[in-house]
């Protein structure tokens, strides 16, 4: 699996947005990039993914690097309920087993 | 509500004692796997069931069991539990058929094997 570089943590006060970036320079053609995040106590919870193109759904916003070395999450409006590790996950695209390799992540501390 | 759960939470118990852990998911979902959470390690696959009576070893099987009779259950089972097996299990399931990239987790499982 190409592997990924996150920062281990980061600090975002509440109500503002938040970029987490996401470092994979060896990135293949047919990877897929995936975001999860864990809060506290809990399994990892599916946030977005896309391949090329930038992705927005009601969680957040993906925005992927034209040569796809990198790409950025964005909370737009970080919440408390937002503290969590964040973990940018690559996967190929095949038909066998869908496993997620998870890093270290980056742990997201909300600022009231 | 669309869910995985994992059965029991919590569990102590001695080196030996067999044990199992249930998942069970309500989306009718062909994938399941289940996964374990150390510090300084992350997540990592134990096994993975890609439909009903197909299972196959992920990264760190040694120890474990599984069994997919039915669709919706997955279970987790240590014939011979060992202090090493001490952790955060999750398992985890994802639709196949209807083109969804999401992985859904269950709230996870804290053994601890005296």
């Amino acid at each position: 699996d190409a592997k990924t570089t996150q920062p281990n943590s980061m600090e975002s006060n509440e109500e503002e947005p938040v970029h987490l970036p996401c470092n994979h320079s060896t990135i293949s053609g047919t990877d897929y990039i995936h975001w999860y995040r864990q809060l506290p106590s809990q399994g990892p919870e599916y946030v977005i993914h896309g391949l090329t193109s930038n992705v927005n759904n009601r969680m957040a916003s993906l925005a992927i690097a034209e040569d796809r070395k990198s790409s950025t999450l964005i909370l737009h409006r970080a919440t408390l309920r937002d503290a969590a590790v964040y973990y940018c996950i690559l996967r190929w695209a095949n038909f066998g087993n869908e496993k997620l390799t998870f890093g270290t992540g980056t742990r997201l501390t909300i600022i009231p | 509500e669309a869910q995985v759960t994992q059965n029991p939470r919590y569990l102590i118990t001695v080196t030996g004692k067999k044990l199992t852990v249930t998942c069970s998911q309500n989306m009718n979902h062909e994938y399941m796997s289940w996964y374990r959470q150390d510090p300084g390690l992350g997540l990592r696959q134990i096994y993975y069931s890609m439909n009903v009576e197909v299972t196959d070893k992920g990264d760190v099987p040694e120890g474990y069991k599984v069994s997919r009779k039915e669709k919706r259950n997955f279970p987790l089972i240590l014939e011979s539990p060992s202090p090493n097996q001490t952790s955060l299990y999750f398992c985890a399931s994802r639709d196949l058929a209807g083109g969804s990239n999401e992985q859904f987790f269950g709230p996870g499982t804290r053994l601890t094997v005296l």
